[in-house]
């Protein structure tokens, strides 16, 4: 069985700060990782993606995977109140089978930004 | 322009009802997908439909019964309904299995 865990929080952040967001997976050959940010009552939304090691920068945001400890971080710098929503971390394990190659995500960190 | 347009929005039924959910996406993509998200915003995938071939059925009941008449589109039927099915089911596409895009989601209440 495939995992992905995510501490749930919630996380508060005060604004201006940098919030971390933390996930481990289970499946040592995984490929590929991202990041989908949830607004209350709306969809997934991809907001990073990361498939080798180290630091991957788009504008505020920083992923950061390391695959020897199973680890995928997301960095938020200067948090905004509009980042206010829930974080989720999902990856696509090792393999070439249809079932292999699917999406797994955690159960979400939420994350509240305080004005 | 919707991407990936999912409908209804809402769905209100009784016990025992059969209901369906349709998806369209106008990405181009081959493979589309239905997830399940409960109460607790635990996102799981149902299945995963390839060039209109299923590729993902994970251990869903046989209630729930996937069809797509070609690849722009990926429809669920629901028979039977019960309290349990009572969630949020998003429909997805992907243009080679990796990242993919959300539709806005159907809000069903089985009563």
């Amino acid at each position: 069985q495939k995992e992905v865990e995510q501490n749930s929080g919630p996380l508060s952040v005060p604004e201006g700060a940098i919030a971390s967001l933390n996930c481990t997976y289970s499946d040592r050959g995984s490929q590929s990782f991202f990041w989908y940010r949830q607004y209350s009552g709306k969809s997934p939304e991809l907001i990073m993606f990361i498939y080798s090691n180290g630091d991957k920068e788009d504008g505020r945001f920083t992923a950061q995977l390391n695959k020897a400890s199973q680890y995928v971080s997301l960095l938020i710098r200067d948090s905004q109140p509009s980042d206010s929503a829930t974080y989720l971390c999902a990856v696509i394990g090792g393999g070439s089978s249809g079932s292999a190659r699917q999406l797994t995500f955690g159960s979400g960190t939420q994350l509240t930004v305080l004005p | 322009d919707t991407a990936v347009s999912q409908t209804p929005k809402y769905l209100v039924t009784q016990m025992g009802n059969d209901k369906s959910i349709k998806c369209e996406q106008n990405l181009g993509h081959d493979t589309m997908y239905w997830y399940k998200q409960d109460s607790k915003k635990f996102l799981k995938i149902m299945f995963s439909y390839n060039n209109k071939e299923l590729i993902i059925n994970e251990t869903v009941p046989n209630r729930f019964s996937p069809k797509s008449p070609d690849k722009a589109h990926l429809n669920l039927h629901i028979n039977s309904l019960e309290l349990g099915d009572s969630a949020v089911y998003f429909c997805a596409s992907s243009p080679q299995g990796d990242i993919q895009y959300f539709g806005a989601g159907t809000r069903l209440s089985v009563l």
